[in-house]
């Protein structure tokens, strides 16, 4: 069975500032796929930025990018430029095609954006 | 602006009453998923379909939880009867399901309060 960690139950960063979120992850396959959403206090689940484990080069969305390090089983999340509108819960998330692409997902990372 | 959605979005009820939730997946997609999350156990799968077929009820007390797909165009989640354990927010997510992995959208979620 997969899983996954996310270590920083919860992080604040200055707006402007950059600030990177921690997941780590469990698996013994080899083709699979990770996921960063996000969850702001309208409790809407949005997509952030996905990865595909075949993929040597990392995922970048605007002010949103990853670390994908595949032998460590390491996928953090960098926000460059935070704005106030990035605070939300940040969860982690992993699925595989053996798995029927469900979601296994990260307790979560509580990110405050403060002025 | 194709996006999930569920009805109702709150509902607040005795034990003992059934609940039903509504979704409507985004049209095209083919695959539905069901989660619940709560503080304790955090976001959680429930049941999914791929083509309408359950394919994993594993994560649903099937003693109380029901999961159907009457059509395309809408899944429901039933609960009967109802206990305040069930309390949650449940969210119902939809893919395209042309590969494994596939990027989920999710709906607002329906907020149960079970008194």
């Amino acid at each position: 069975a997969q899983t996954v960690t996310q270590s920083q139950p919860e992080m604040s960063v200055q707006e402007a500032e950059t600030v990177t979120l921690s997941c780590t992850y469990d698996t013994s396959e080899s083709n699979y796929y990770l996921f960063w959403y996000k969850q702001p206090p309208s409790r809407q689940m949005i997509l952030v930025i996905r990865q595909e484990a075949y993929k040597q080069q990392n995922a970048t969305e605007n002010r949103f990018s990853v670390n994908f390090q595949k032998a460590a089983k390491s996928f953090s999340l960098k926000i460059s430029d935070s704005q106030l509108g990035d605070t939300a819960m940040y969860f982690c998330a992993f699925s595989s095609e053996t798995s029927g692409s469900r979601l296994t997902f990260g307790e979560g990372t509580q990110l405050t954006v403060n002025p | 602006d194709a996006r999930v959605t569920q009805t109702p979005r709150d509902k607040v009820t005795e034990m003992g009453q059934e609940v039903t939730m509504r979704c409507q997946p985004i049209l095209g997609h083919n695959t539905v998923f069901w989660y619940r999350q709560t503080m304790m156990q955090g976001l959680e799968l429930l049941a999914y379909f791929r083509n309408r077929a359950p394919l994993d009820d594993s994560g649903m007390p099937k003693d109380r939880f029901s999961a159907e797909m009457p059509d395309a165009t809408l899944a429901t989640l039933k609960i009967q009867p109802s206990e305040p354990r069930d309390s949650a927010v449940y969210f119902c997510a939809s893919g395209s399901g042309l590969a494994g992995g596939d990027t989920q959208y999710f709906g607002p979620g329906t907020r149960l309060t079970v008194l």
